[in-house]
């Protein structure tokens, strides 16, 4: 158990509506990151927040969103959602958000779009 | 651009058998971080070893070994005497210093199955 916590862990929907992933990074991590992995692009990097800010960004599309709460949990909202959304969305957290840490992944919350 | 590439996409052994993974990448950096994540059919990615690009110091960790070699920039990973406990998709990821934050990138990952 890394102790990164994501829920929900399975998600079903329909295209065009819109979810919210939740994630708590382990106790005293300041920085999350959120991954998604598909078939077919593998496992991609999404973003980054520390302590509420945000840090780095990755091919996040516009449709998606996140943000950081004050009591460092994160959420993910997927909007618009399209049958090629349909991944497993990790989160991860690390101390400092700086280069080099190492990440510690949550379980996934694994989405399918139909 | 950094990139990680795993050109076994999958590698099948007997119980037993030592099987090696090959991690190859590319960076313009001069300080970066090498990883090992292990996905077992379960889903969960689990941390297995970090390595920076100042120590090239293998490790070895139970029937885990690392060889990580700057001059052919690669950061091989080998498991001894096998399991089916391993049988599992392995995933080798580069994280740079110069780039904002802390992203790492995967390379495509190697699915090990350890036949009984």
């Amino acid at each position: 158990d890394s102790g990164v916590t994501q829920t929900p862990k399975h998600l079903i929907t329909a295209t065009g509506q819109r979810v919210t992933l939740r994630c708590s990074p382990r106790s005293g991590d300041l920085s999350v990151y959120w991954y998604q992995q598909s078939l077919d692009q593998g496992l991609q990097f999404l973003i980054q927040y520390y302590n509420g800010e945000e840090r780095a960004k990755g091919n996040i599309l516009e449709r998606f969103s996140a943000q950081q709460f004050p009591d460092l949990h994160s959420e993910l909202n997927l909007s618009s959602l399209e049958l090629g959304d349909s991944a497993l969305y990790f989160c991860a957290s690390t101390l400092q958000g700086l280069a080099g840490e190492t990440q510690y992944f949550g379980p996934g919350t694994r989405l399918l779009v139909l | 651009a950094q990139k990680v590439t795993q050109a076994q996409t999958e590698i099948s052994v007997v119980e037993k058998e030592d099987v090696t993974l090959d991690c190859v990448y590319e960076t313009r950096d001069t300080t970066y971080y090498l990883f090992w994540y292990k996905q077992p059919p379960s889903g969960e990615l689990v941390f297995l070893i970090r390595r920076n690009s100042f120590d090239e110091q293998n490790e070895i960790s139970g029937r885990y070994s690392w060889n990580f070699q700057k001059s052919t920039s690669s950061f091989n990973f080998t498991i001894t005497a096998s399991q089916v406990v391993d049988s599992a998709v392995y995933f080798c990821a580069l994280s740079e210093a110069r780039a904002a934050g802390n992203k790492l990138t995967f390379g495509g990952g190697t699915r090990v199955l350890v036949k009984p």
